[in-house]
């Protein structure tokens, strides 16, 4: 079946800016999940949502905000882009039930690249 | 605050060689440990993973060795192959928690030289 599927690849935007990331999670998998992925911090969570509803928050400023549609399909946008904010943006899926399922493979896509300038 | 503390940072094996890597936790809710392997341009995938009801876990050259009692778990890379340069995460979640989130260990790149 189909992975983890991330648009675009790679993105370029001026500090200020703002952008959307777009995230498809493998056919039947109703959590979505997203990570920032830096040489210095490595991978870190961002949210978590599950059934349009979001789940789970990192510790991350309002500008970096998620949603969820009903195809289980999910997007984040990060708002007024910084260049701390550039980074490789990780999207995983899971199976989960409404409750628990925490021990359950999470698949990543491939990412993306954002780089801010 | 770091829950996953990850070592070493990078490492360098003989191809046939054995490739030990650390991670100590500190929340004591977390009972599914994973092992992601990320190579250059792709996504962390899964390798392995452990619940804390066993203390090893064996999948053909991997292995997890888990040590309840000093929060500690380590993945072992035996007959390290060139193949095997990547980069490994370790990772925790509280599986009994009602949203899934994988609290990750900052990495080790390996590189195994033929």
């Amino acid at each position: 079946k189909a992975g983890v599927t991330q648009t675009p690849r790679y993105l370029i935007k001026t500090r200020g800016q703002q952008v959307t990331l777009s995230c498809s999670p493998i056919s039947g998998h109703r959590s979505v999940s997203w990570y920032q992925q830096t040489p210095g911090q490595g991978l870190q969570f961002l949210f978590e949502y599950f059934s349009e509803t979001q789940r789970n928050k990192g510790n991350f400023p309002g500008r970096f905000s998620g949603r969820q549609f009903s195809n289980s399909r999910s997007e984040m946008n990060v708002s007024t882009l910084e260049l701390g904010d550039s980074a490789l943006y990780l999207c995983a899926s899971t199976w989960s039930s409404g409750t628990g399922g925490g021990n359950t493979e999470a698949f990543f896509g491939q990412g993306t690249r954002l780089t801010v300038v | 605050q770091q829950q996953v503390k990850q070592s070493p940072q990078s490492l360098i094996v003989q191809k046939g060689g054995i490739s030990i890597i650390n991670c100590a936790y500190e929340n004591t809710a977390f009972d599914y440990f994973p092992w992601y392997q990320q190579f250059p341009g792709k996504g962390p995938a899964l390798l392995i993973a452990i619940r804390p009801d066993v203390s090893e876990k064996k999948e053909g050259r991997f292995t997890i060795s888990f040590n309840k009692s000093a929060k500690q778990f380590s993945l072992h890379i035996m007959d390290s192959q060139p193949g095997d340069s990547a980069t490994y995460f370790c990772a925790a979640s509280n599986s009994g928690g009602s949203n899934y989130k994988l609290t990750f260990g900052k990495g080790t790149l390996l590189t195994v030289n033929p």
